[in-house]
């Protein structure tokens, strides 16, 4: 098992420029998620999803677009990249069910100039 | 809802040295708790976790935790430290909440162990 994979591990982009954070797991997990890992500010739930078609907001979700149309993948787009994003980024997955143990992917360094 | 709180950001401890790292949590009902290591440039990983019975729990590379439900805590410990235990160690909490799945982090300890 590959486990969470996340492409691309580093990224530069321009104030303005569009892209997408890939994100994928092999697990057959309903529930994934993304955090954005800031100095000092710990990890902060952007968006989640319990399975595929459904997503939800978390604590930081302006400025980011999620869907989830297989289990497997949950992209999240930056639609206009601002440098209030510059930040590491981690997708997690887990079954839904409690306790809720995630698994995190490897993250990408994102820069926006 | 529930809250994490790691009473320390940085903690430095000279190699061999016992550590501690502190958290406390806030919920209104029966948790799950976690702590999660991230060395540098990595993502995160599992250290241990509580879910229920012994509140003493046993986790990778000698670290231990004790649940203290009285004083809502899950304070880390490790008897004898190594350089490489030099990351930062995330503490977690889920709970029961009618079906939320949700993880909340606390803000994160970065332990510096040096020679």
């Amino acid at each position: 098992n590959a486990g969470v994979t996340q492409t691309p591990k580093f990224q530069v982009l321009k104030t303005g420029q569009s892209m997408t954070l890939q994100c994928a797991q092999d697990m057959n997990h309903e529930y994934m998620s993304w955090y954005r890992q800031d100095p000092g500010m710990g990890l902060r739930l952007i968006h989640y999803s319990v399975g595929a078609g459904i997503t939800d907001q978390g604590e930081v979700p302006n400025g980011y677009n999620v869907s989830r149309s297989t289990t497997e993948d949950f992209p999240l787009r930056l639609l206009s990249a601002a440098p209030s994003q510059t930040s590491v980024y981690f997708c997690a997955s887990s079954y839904r069910r409690l306790p809720n143990e995630q698994f995190f992917g490897p993250g990408t360094r994102l820069t926006v100039l | 809802a529930q809250s994490v709180t790691q009473l320390d950001s940085q903690v430095p401890v000279f190699e061999e040295a016992p550590v501690e790292l502190r958290c406390n949590y806030s919920s209104s009902v029966s948790v799950y708790l976690f702590w999660y290591v991230q060395y540098p440039n990595q993502g995160l990983q599992l250290l241990l976790k509580y879910l229920s019975g012994s509140t003493l729990v046993k986790g990778i590379n000698g670290f231990e935790a004790e649940f203290n439900k009285s004083q809502t805590s899950f304070h880390l410990r490790k008897p004898s430290v190594h350089i490489s235990d030099t990351a930062e160690y995330f503490c977690a909490v889920s709970a029961n909440l009618g079906g939320s799945e949700k993880l909340v982090f606390g803000k994160g300890t970065k332990l510096t162990v040096n020679p």
